[in-house]
Formats: C-alpha cells, structure tokens, sequence
C-alpha cells in the first residue's frame, strides 16, 4: 500500500514551458486534492476532485488545469510556467470531504 | 479576516518541557471539523487529528493532547515532555459547509525543541 505517490520529487522549467505533476493514492478515496505551499505560509487549495470525471476550482487556480479520468489519477498541468508558480506542490486524497488528507511527498517546483 | 489563526510564529522551548501550541478558528457553521498536522524538517505532512464540533471531549495520545473549547474557538495542542524529534511546523486547520469543506490551513507554528 503506497499510499499517495507524487512524481517528480523536483523539477526546474524555465517560464513559458509546460508540464505535468503526477499524483496516484491507491487507497480507493474518492476526494483528492491539489496545493501549493510557499515559505512562510499554510497550503493553499488550487483545484480539487469529489470523484471521477468531476473536478472543481479551489483558492487560486489560475495557470493550472486538473482532469480525474479514475478514481487512482490527478495529474496537475501548468499550463505556461511563471515565476510565481516556483513553489512545493502537495497532492493529498481522503475519504470523504470532510475527513483526514493524507498526502503525498511533495513535488518541489523551480521556474527560471 | 483569518479563518484560522496561530499567532505563535515560533516556539522554542527545551527537551522535556511541556509546550502548547495555539489554534483559533472562525465559522458561523454548527458542524465542522478541525485537524492538526505535522510537518517535520523533512517536508511531509503527517495527519495527526480530526475533531468534528459536537465532540468537545479532550484527546490525549501518547504525549499528545487537544483541548477543544467551542466557548473560545479553540483546538489547542499540547506535547508533554517534549522531545527533539517533536522539531517540525504544525499546522491547524478548519473543515466547514461555508467553505464546501474544503480545508482552511493556519499559517503554522515552527515548534524547535532544543536538546
């Protein structure tokens, strides 16, 4: 049981390029989630899904695009890097809406 | 206005004192739920409780301890003799309908136990 998985751990891309961050529970969650955290902050919710085929805008969304074609897969897309999405990016899935995340390692993100 | 506020930035404190970390919360929802996690050095985030507003009874694991108190909306979390591997950032955070129960963190409190 692995849990959340994310892939890359690290990733440097220079601004304008594109890209997609992995993220994979094996834990059959139904909710699964996306943030971002920058120094000095809590996380901040950029999209989120309640099940396959249905996802939805969190806190600041902008520059990136989500889809959930299974229940196991959320992949996170930038869509044109900027300097601004330098950040760590956590993926998290949970049972319910209202119940504990469980995330994955964190993918740290570098745009030059 | 801050949904969840931890007004400790830092705390810095020796191994085997007790130590507190503060959480208050706003909401105008009667059901909601609170979470503490744990982010040590290493950069993961480690679930470590989930309260939901009609149980205000205290929790207690292992050195580990909250103190729920609807009347000042706070979930406070307390480590008892604490010890270095305790180093990490906690998070508090809020779970209500207003906000279609989507987590709201606090900014986090940097926790450093000195041996």
């Amino acid at each position: 049981n692995a849990g959340v998985t994310q892939t890359p751990k690290f990733q440097v891309l220079k601004t304008g390029q594109s890209m997609t961050l992995q993220c994979a529970q094996d834990m059959n969650h139904e909710y699964m989630s996306w943030y971002r955290q920058d120094p000095g902050m809590g996380l901040r919710l950029i999209h989120y899904s309640v099940g396959a085929g249905i996802t939805d805008q969190g806190e600041v969304p902008n520059g990136y695009n989500v889809s959930r074609s299974t229940t196991e897969d959320f992949p996170l897309r930038l869509l044109s890097a900027a300097p601004s999405q330098t950040s760590v990016y956590f993926c998290a899935s949970s049972p319910g809406l209202n119940g504990e995340q469980y995330f994955g390692p964190g993918t740290r993100l570098t745009v030059t | 206005a801050q949904k969840v506020t931890q007004a400790q930035t830092e705390i810095s404190v020796v191994e085997k004192e007790d130590v507190t970390l503060d959480c208050v919360y706003e909401t105008r929802d009667t059901t909601y739920y609170l979470f503490w996690y744990k982010q040590p050095p290493s950069g993961e985030l480690v679930f470590l409780i989930r309260r939901n507003s009609f149980d205000e009874q205290n929790e207690i694991s292992g050195r580990y301890s909250w103190n729920f108190q609807k009347s000042t909306s706070s979930f406070n979390f307390t480590i008892t003799a604490s010890q270095v591997v305790d180093s990490a950032v906690y998070f508090c955070a809020l779970s209500e309908v207003d906000s279609n129960y989507q987590l709201i963190w606090g900014a986090g409190t940097k926790l450093i136990i000195k041996p």
